[in-house]
């Protein structure tokens, strides 16, 4: 069962221009966490929203949780090389004592 | 900044055979969790310990499974007969309270990478 569906799967854009990356549920979180994994490593967190609405930049990155508190975007602007990622996002509902993660994102910013 | 660490970083062992992944939570931490992410495939949660005991565990921590905080700064994960499917990069993790639904952050090891042949 996939709790999180993350989507695209895959991104490949140009230095220079605009990305989302988009994660949803049928589930209600408490929670919401962005990670950025490197290959061979384990995820580093970028940010958590637990407010529904909620917005928070990150120098180029922005991370809005939904009103219900069922979907998140990142949102990165002027993509630079440097980017280059797999970009994950995991939750945790109310009862919870885990994370489920999405499957990721794989973000290739070419130069 | 602390750090969660694993040990070994690369493991390979013969199907059937025990295996132990070490792990050092930040040390002032006191929930500690184990996830597995099989490669191409997205993090999966295997278990959460609190108190020296299993808080919640997933459908794949079976009779296999086993964790255990030996010491004040270890914790392990042990595999008592290891199957193909076992292959894995493993992680650890630990946050302070426990309460990741209040956005508590979950600091992540780099992981060891389990082969089974």
């Amino acid at each position: 069962t996939q709790l999180l569906k993350q989507s695209p799967q895959f991104l490949s854009i140009q230095e220079g221009e605009n990305l989302t990356v988009y994660c949803n549920s049928s589930s209600v979180f408490s929670s919401l966490q962005w990670y950025r994994q490197e290959p061979g490593e384990g995820p580093v967190l970028l940010v958590t929203v637990v407010t529904g609405g909620e917005v928070k930049k990150l120098k180029r990155l922005t991370f809005q949780f939904g009103d219900a508190r069922k979907d998140s975007s990142l949102h990165i602007t002027a993509a630079q090389t440097g980017d280059t990622g797999l970009y994950l996002c995991a939750g945790a509902r109310s009862n919870d004592y885990k994370l489920s993660f999405g499957a990721g994102t794989t973000v290739t910013v070419r130069a | 900044e602390p750090e969660v660490t694993q040990t070994p970083s690369h493991q390979v062992t013969q199907m059937g055979q025990e295996v132990i992944l070490r792990c050092v939570p930040i040390s002032n931490h006191l929930y500690f969790y184990w996830y597995r992410q099989i490669l191409g495939q997205k993090v999966e949660f295997l278990v959460s310990f609190y108190n020296n005991e299993i808080s919640e565990k997933s459908e794949i921590f079976d009779d296999q499974f086993s964790v255990e905080r030996p010491d004040g700064s270890n914790f392990t994960l042990k595999i008592r007969s290891t199957k193909l499917e076992d292959s894995a990069m493993y992680f650890c993790a630990s946050s302070a309270q426990g309460s990741l639904r209040n956005g508590e952050t979950q600091y992540f090891g780099p992981g060891t990478r389990l082969l089974v042949l």
